[in-house]
């Protein structure tokens, strides 16, 4: 139990839609960062945020974007999403931007039909 | 050539037996790195931290750093049935802060 929560933990929706994903980080951690997960393999790093404000971004495109809260906690959105957007989305929590190790949530997984 | 690299196996080893799990990468920069263990449909768990060259022990786990051939690996002693998952090897670049994950390794232990 790492303390990381996500919700929802499953989510369908349909090609074009928008959706929201919620992240609850750790006690004491300000920094989180999000996944995407396709099947079969690695987590691929989407972006992160630290003290509210984005600290760096993947090869993702502008459709996905996300919050900090004063609370640390966090939202990822996909807009107009793709059936390609299918996958398991991870949150992961860490006590600052830098080398601290960085813990996940159990994620959402979302389907795209 | 991959950031991570990571033998996809899957890695069979009897039960009891030693495990080996290798992982090379591309970024000579890299500071940090990190296996997770993850079982099937569910998120990953970090299991170990390196930071140096050298070894770092942690009850069955040992992890081994050599910077200088960009390489990390782990060792499972005492391999049980609940070891088996999917092991992903993380690195995370000197002043960096995303993780670069490889594909991961299947382990199977077998009774």
């Amino acid at each position: 139990e790492t303390g990381v929560t996500q919700s929802p933990t499953h989510l369908i929706k349909t090609r074009g839609q928008q959706v929201t994903l919620r992240c609850s980080s750790q006690s004491g951690h300000n920094t989180v960062s999000w996944y995407q997960q396709a099947l079969g393999q690695g987590p691929q790093f989407i972006f992160q945020y630290y003290r509210e404000e984005e600290n760096g971004r993947g090869n993702f495109p502008p459709r996905f974007s996300g919050l900090q809260f004063p609370n640390y906690s966090s939202e990822l959105n996909v807009n107009a999403l793709e059936l390609d957007d299918s996958a398991l989305y991870l949150c992961a929590s860490s006590q600052g931007a830098g080398s601290s190790e960085a813990f996940f949530g159990q994620g959402t997984r979302l389907t795209v039909v | 050539q991959k950031e991570v690299e990571q033998n996809s196996g899957p890695l069979s080893v009897p039960e009891g037996a030693i495990a080996s799990l290798n992982c090379t990468y591309s970024d000579r920069g890299s500071q940090s790195f990190f296996w997770y263990r993850q079982y099937s449909g569910k998120s990953p768990e970090l299991i170990m931290s390196i930071y140096s060259n050298g070894d770092k022990e942690d009850g069955r786990f040992t992890a081994q750093l050599n910077k200088a051939s960009q390489y990390v690996s782990l060792l499972i002693r005492d391999s049980q049935p609940s070891d088996s998952a999917t092991y992903l090897c993380a690195v995370r670049p000197g002043g960096g802060n995303k993780l670069t994950f490889g594909t991961g390794t299947q382990l199977k232990v077998e009774l």
